[in-house]
């Protein structure tokens, strides 16, 4: 079945600091979704990515979709304290269309 | 946040005994999912609903039941807890499914963390 691997698992950075985190995917994907989890919080939506190569920005997070729809990645240009958490991608698989979660990467913030 | 409210949000049991855990959402939305989470785990999904009374098993469904009988509930059933079900469940909802991009982005709830002893 599906699977969708992201990493690092963990990531500590200095508060100022770039941050990436890598999704990957071992089936082609429609889309995919971006997800963030505050400590003892809920996932909450980000983004849906469609297109191949496709890229969004959102203020300081930059999001991008791999050409082969395979991939993504979501970077953090100069971390903050208030990005600290759990983000997850989704991809939902083109040929049997379920939603799989990848297991996440934790950001933490060093101040 | 979406009006999604989950219940009990924790709650403590003993192996073999039955649990339901609640989902209430006040959006009309068409599809209720559960999943549970846990360390290196991510997200899994265990149930999902695509109308009333219209479910299907995700991948981890053994040993959980679902029933939706009205659009806004969707119940998830523990018959007989066991240790390894020891986890947080979130539910979520989304307008549509996967053929309408743009509205199968998923809303989750606060979450309901469950231990069984």
């Amino acid at each position: 079945g599906q699977q969708v691997m992201q990493i690092p698992q963990y990531q500590h950075v200095q508060e100022g600091e770039d941050f990436t985190t890598y999704c990957n995917s071992s089936t082609t994907l429609s889309n995919i979704q971006w997800y963030k989890q505050r400590p003892g919080g809920h996932p909450v939506f980000l983004i849906q990515l469609v297109k191949s190569g496709e890229v969004k920005k959102q203020k300081r997070l930059t999001f991008q979709f791999g050409e082969a729809k395979k991939n993504s990645s979501l970077h953090i240009t100069a971390t903050q304290t208030t990005d600290v958490g759990t983000y997850f991608c989704a991809g939902r698989d083109f040929g049997n269309e379920k939603l799989t979660f990848g297991t996440g990467t934790r950001l933490t913030i060093i101040p | 946040d979406a009006g999604i409210t989950q219940s009990p949000r924790h709650k403590v049991t003993e192996t073999g005994t039955p649990v339901t855990l609640r989902c209430h959402q006040t959006e009309n939305h068409r599809y209720m999912y559960w999943y549970r989470q846990d360390p290196g785990h991510g997200l899994r999904l265990i149930h999902y609903s695509y109308g009333v009374k219209d479910t299907d098993k995700g991948e981890v469904s053994d040993g959980y039941s679902v029933s939706r009988s009205k659009t806004e509930d969707f119940l998830l059933t523990l018959e007989s807890a066991t240790s390894s079900q020891t986890s947080v469940y979130f539910c979520a909802i989304s307008e549509s499914g996967p053929r309408r991009q743009g509205r199968d982005t998923q809303y989750f709830g606060p979450g309901t963390r469950l231990t069984v002893l």
